[in-house]
């Protein structure tokens, strides 16, 4: 099994429905990591959590929310889904140790499509 | 702005070759920059971690250098192979930011 498990990998919705793509992983890790990659952009970083009771928000926030439900799961809510939200999404985590994020390991991705 | 940029174009090369990909970053003081690997339709790879006070970093076939006065990263894979054909991606860390940056990758091409 993967140590970053994300569903749905694959979610063709339409404008204005609420969505939540969940995230859960086996490496223990506190902090945890959603990521946004489209073409051409890289992946920039929607939101991050370091525990449970700790959430921030990344570059580009608006028009989404988090929930760390324990320290293996972080979920990511679009709850009025627009077409611009149309993009490959991304969670993953790091050790607490050492400085700065370190390694951080992904999941396998969650296409999105917003029509 | 703070910038990390990535070659756009992809690479080819022959294979036995060795690829150098570049990352270059602006208005950045970051503490560590670190290089992925990612495949289509997956999620990227953690390849090598290079911090601020080295110059250079070697695993297995790939080498990474770091030079903080031209604000640069070289990538190296010597005696490439079809295999490693990917995008890989440049990221670094924020100094006291706590998260991690990246480039929009350069795609790499070895032909057998």
């Amino acid at each position: 099994d993967a140590d970053v498990t994300q569903t749905p990998r694959n979610r063709i919705t339409k404008t204005g429905k609420r969505i939540m793509l969940e995230c859960s992983q086996t490496k223990g890790h506190d902090r945890m990591y959603w990521y946004r990659q489209d073409p051409g952009l890289g992946l920039r970083l929607i939101y991050y959590s370091f525990d449970v009771k700790d959430i921030n928000k990344g570059e580009i926030s608006d028009g989404y929310s988090v929930s760390r439900q324990a320290q293996a799961k972080f979920s990511l809510s679009l709850e009025s889904a627009i077409p611009n939200q149309t993009a490959l999404y991304f969670c993953a985590t790091s050790d607490s140790t050492g400085i700065g994020t370190g390694e951080l390991f992904f999941g396998e991705g969650s296409r999105l499509t917003v029509l | 702005s703070q910038k990390i940029e990535q070659n756009s174009e992809a690479l080819n090369i022959q294979e036995g070759k060795t690829a150098t990909l570049t990352c270059n970053y602006t208005n950045y003081s970051p503490a560590y920059l670190q290089w992925y690997r990612q495949d289509p339709g997956r999620g990227p790879v953690f390849l090598l971690l290079i911090r601020e006070n080295e110059k250079e970093k070697r695993k297995e076939r790939l080498k990474v250098t770091f030079d903080t006065t031209l604000k640069q990263s070289l990538f190296h894979i010597t005696a490439s192979q079809p295999a490693d054909s990917a995008t890989y991606l440049c990221a670094l860390d924020t100094r006291g930011g706590f998260k991690t940056i990246f480039g929009a990758g350069t795609r790499l091409f070895v032909k057998a």
